[in-house]
């Protein structure tokens, strides 16, 4: 049962664009959720979360959104540089971080 | 060191052989994780501890899997018995502290673990 879902694998932006990574979850019961982003050889390093009663946060170029009624979040990346190129991965939170299966972004010089 | 470290960063070992993976975690951060991650997934849960007991161990995949926490601190990761299913980059994380608040969790390099 994948309660955590990121259904696009891959995503390929152009620099400069905006980047919009999607995840959907199932279980009602999570208050926290946060985004990684993880290099190749390397463990997921923290980019940026939000609390459940919230439905905007914003640190620079990355903003989440929580919209709680579709159990939806996403990570907007704005402007796209070539140093997000990397696999990003949601979690959400009861007690502990269950993932999604992560994305692919290739931002395109 | 300031962040979460791991030990080894890469072992190979022989199918049937046991293993031990080390996580030193943030001084400080009472929550500890584990997690697996295969090929093309997302990290998929272990265990967590708080402190020094074992708050949640539903995601062990069978009684091969222990973990140990005794100090509250460095946290080992036993398998036993390995078999090739259980190659995967083994990934611990540590956080300030557990459920009800909000802290990111910090994860160690990971441990590439390959069965032959």
């Amino acid at each position: 049962d994948q309660q955590v879902k990121q259904n696009s694998p891959s995503l390929s932006v152009q620099e400069g664009r905006i980047s919009i990574l999607n995840c959907d979850y199932t279980n009602s019961m999570f208050d926290y959720f946060l985004w990684y982003k993880k290099y190749p050889a390397e463990g997921p390093t923290f980019l940026i979360s939000i609390s459940s009663i919230k439905d905007k946060n914003e640190d620079g170029r990355f903003t989440v959104f929580l919209n709680k009624s579709a159990k939806h979040l996403s990570l907007h990346i704005v402007p796209s540089q070539p140093g997000d190129s990397a696999v990003y991965f949601c979690a959400a939170r009861r007690e502990k971080l269950t993932f999604g299966t992560g994305t692919r972004l290739t931002i395109i010089p | 060191g300031a962040g979460v470290s791991q030990t080894p960063s890469n072992k190979v070992t022989e199918k049937g052989k046991y293993v031990e993976l080390r996580c030193d975690p943030i001084s400080g951060h009472t929550a500890l994780y584990w997690y697996r991650q295969s090929l093309g997934q997302g990290p998929e849960f272990l265990i967590y501890f708080q402190g020094t007991g074992a708050a949640d161990d539903s995601g062990l995949p069978n009684d091969r899997f222990f973990a140990v926490r005794p100090e509250g601190s460095v946290s080992t990761l036993k398998i036993q018995r390995t078999e090739r299913g259980d190659s995967a980059v083994y990934l611990c994380a540590s956080s300030l502290q557990g459920a009800g608040v909000n802290t990111e969790a910090f994860f160690g390099q990971g441990t590439r673990l390959t069965v032959v």
